[in-house]
């Protein structure tokens, strides 16, 4: 149980191009899910919080115009990177947390992202 | 805010051996501990955690031990195996919080 399924796993293009990457949880639905962003060899690092039927919650730092949440369902959240450009290449990857309060997180396999 | 530090970074075993990776964390009133394999391309995946009401939780090969007094949880893997080499990562949390803190990494190598 709590499988949590990214889409894609890779995505390969040009820069000035938007990117849409999926986070669904499979057996269960979530509240709550978690966008993370992780450099080579180094930890998760928190992006946002995504909430059901609301705005999502974003980290210090990170541009809410340039990472676009959606959660419109309870299975379902988006990441548009708009406008990507090749610092914006790395690895995302989506959590969400079954119900709610002390439930821990289940991760998704993670996209690679790469600008071109 | 919650500071989680995990040691070591690299850690080589022989097959067969036990392996141990250790963190500290900074809030004490964190109260909940996963621990995360990931393997390359790979999301996080958790293999087991603690609640700050229990000192120690055993599956399998795998065990955690938290001591509260001295904010440190550990992770022990015992007859370690070539598919256990990976990325691990601890994490602080409390209870219903949505952020999850995670140590630096430690890569584990199992040599056959």
């Amino acid at each position: 149980g709590a499988v949590v399924s990214q889409h894609p796993s890779r995505v390969i293009c040009k820069s000035g191009t938007s990117v849409k990457i999926e986070c669904r949880s499979l057996d269960f639905q979530a509240t709550t899910m978690f966008w993370y962003r992780q450099f080579p060899k180094k930890s998760l690092m928190l992006m946002a919080t995504s909430n059901e039927g609301s705005k999502a919650t974003y980290e210090q730092g990170v541009e809410k115009d340039k990472f676009l949440i959606n959660h419109a369902s309870l299975t379902l959240s988006t990441l548009t990177v708009t406008s990507a450009h090749p610092e914006d290449s790395s690895f995302y990857i989506c959590s969400a947390r079954p119900g709610q309060g002390n439930q821990p997180q289940h991760f998704g396999d993670g996209t690679r992202l790469s600008i071109l | 805010g919650e500071n989680v530090e995990q040691h070591p970074s690299t850690l080589s075993v022989q097959e067969g051996d036990s392996a141990v990776i250790k963190c500290t964390y900074s809030d004490s009133a964190s109260n909940y501990f996963p621990w995360y394999k990931q393997e390359l391309g790979k999301g996080p995946q958790l293999i087991i955690d603690i609640r700050s009401n229990v000192g120690e939780k055993k599956d399998q090969r795998i065990a955690v031990t938290l001591n509260k007094t001295a904010k440190h949880f550990s992770l022990h893997i015992t007859e370690t195996q070539p598919e256990d080499s990976a990325v691990y990562f601890c994490a602080a949390t409390q209870t219903g919080a949505n952020n999850l803190f995670f140590g630096t990494g430690t890569r584990l190598t199992v040599i056959p």
